[in-house]
């Protein structure tokens, strides 16, 4: 079956810093998409990304598609406090509305 | 704007009993309906999905059951839960297939 490996699982950084996480696919997707997860509530998509070498930002944060179309990145710029909580990556291949999750990066920010 | 409710937020109950979880999708029509479940630490897993009213695919055997009464209600049940079934669950929507999905508040159950 379809494999999703997201890296690194966590991370400790300092306030400031940038962060970089990705996730690798087995297959091939037609849709990227990431999430934030704090304790307790539903993932908020962050970004979605629709196009193999697409690149697109939301704030602090940039995703890119990457061109294989079998991973993709994103990267946090200055990282701040708020910033604390698991990042998802999630991919779908076509004719499927089933989307694969990846097991999280837990980002830790000190101040 | 859309919006998406789940209630409860946290359930509480014993094994053997039955179970409805309830989502609702406010602001949009004829999406489609998604329930995952998500253990401690883990990933999503998708459990059911629905792209219409009455239409159900389950992608997970289990004894959970998955209706859709009306086209932005879906209600996850169970006629008697395990121990296995406790986590959090999460309801999610989307206005078509391979587009992105947003996620509701999600309800922890814990069964004992």
């Amino acid at each position: 079956g379809q494999q999703l490996n997201q890296s690194p699982q966590s991370m400790f950084i300092q306030e400031g810093e940038d962060v970089s996480m990705n996730c690798t696919s087995s297959s091939i997707f037609n849709t990227w998409l990431w999430y934030k997860q704090d304790p307790g509530e539903g993932p908020v998509l962050l970004i979605a990304l629709y196009k193999a070498g697409e690149l697109t930002s939301n704030g602090r944060l940039t995703a890119q598609f990457g061109i294989t179309r079998k991973d993709s990145f994103l990267n946090i710029s200055a990282s701040i406090p708020s910033d604390v909580g698991i990042y998802f990556c999630a991919g779908q291949s076509s004719g499927t509305y089933k989307y694969i999750f990846g097991t999280g990066t837990r980002l830790k920010v000190l101040a | 704007s859309q919006t998406i409710h789940q209630w409860p937020a946290t359930l509480v109950q014993p094994v053997g009993s039955p179970l409805s979880l309830e989502c609702t999708v406010e602001g949009t029509s004829n999406p489609n309906l998604y329930w995952y479940r998500q253990a401690a630490g883990r990933g999503l897993q998708l459990l059911f999905y629905s792209v219409g009213i009455g239409q159900i695919s389950s992608e997970v055997p289990q004894n959970l059951s998955a209706s859709r009464p009306q086209d932005r209600q879906f209600i996850l049940s169970s006629k008697k839960l395990l121990l296995s079934d406790s986590g959090f669950y999460l309801c999610a929507w989307s206005v078509d297939q391979n587009v992105a999905q947003y996620f509701g508040p999600g309800t922890r159950l814990l069964v004992l």
